[in-house]
């Protein structure tokens, strides 16, 4: 009964692949989001979507690709993977009508090689 | 833009002793804040928020925070730590018009001495 899950939980890969995460929320919420935590552990937003919806898009490479297909899931696809995006990428889901705070996903440690 | 600070990166305390957390934070209208906890290896779990009304708000594990519009704050405190409350510790601050993106400080890390 979680309420936002991710997949995998860690992610090993060499530089240049290309990888998926997968989220998915079964609250009910419009309003979905990626985090990334560096190694500092600063966290910040990298995209949101509302009602599938692309909404905030903050400066991230063009590698980075998020994708959702319906209101309960968002992935994040990145492309030719670099040392520098090793970090663990966090899924969110709020409700924007009911103004709700965000729920946080367990988060994918991503580590490139 | 909004932005948020925690000024002590580490804050190291003795169990059963209280806590106090500092949070400043800048927002150009009236701001949704929360505090989130970090425990190793897991996710943001939610302490408290502060949408409107009250400016002290109670929150889970016995802590609680207080909003000051005019310092700019929305410190955290706990009477009596325990030694599971060890973490990292997140203050943010939301932007209705900007999609309900959060906005976070850099965290402060507690240690809790036995």
């Amino acid at each position: 009964d979680t309420a936002v899950s991710q997949t995998p939980k860690y992610l090993v890969t060499q530089m240049g692949n290309d990888k998926s995460i997968k989220c998915e929320q079964n609250l009910g919420h419009d309003t979905m989001y990626w985090y990334k935590q560096d190694s500092k552990k600063f966290l910040k937003i990298m995209f949101s979507y509302n009602n599938k919806e692309l909404i905030i898009n903050e400066t991230v490479p063009n590698r980075f690709s998020p994708k959702s297909p319906d209101k309960a899931h968002l992935n994040l696809h990145i492309n030719s993977l670099e040392l520098g995006d090793s970090a663990v990428y966090f899924c969110a889901s709020s409700s924007r009508t009911a103004n709700t705070e965000a729920f946080f996903g367990q988060g994918t440690r991503l580590t490139v090689v | 833009a909004q932005s948020v600070t925690q000024p002590d990166i580490h804050i190291t305390v003795s169990e059963g002793a209280s806590l106090e957390l500092r949070c400043n934070y800048s927002y150009g209208a009236t701001p949704y804040l929360f505090w989130y906890v970090q425990s190793p290896g897991q996710g943001l779990q939610l302490l408290l928020k502060y949408f409107s009304g009250d400016t002290l708000v109670q929150g889970i594990k016995g802590f609680e925070a207080e909003f000051k519009r005019s310092q700019s704050s929305f410190n955290l405190r706990k009477p009596s730590v325990h030694w599971s409350d060890a973490a990292e510790y997140f203050c943010a601050v939301g932007a209705r018009a900007a999609g309900n993106k959060l906005t976070f400080g850099g965290g402060t890390r507690v240690l809790v001495k036995p």
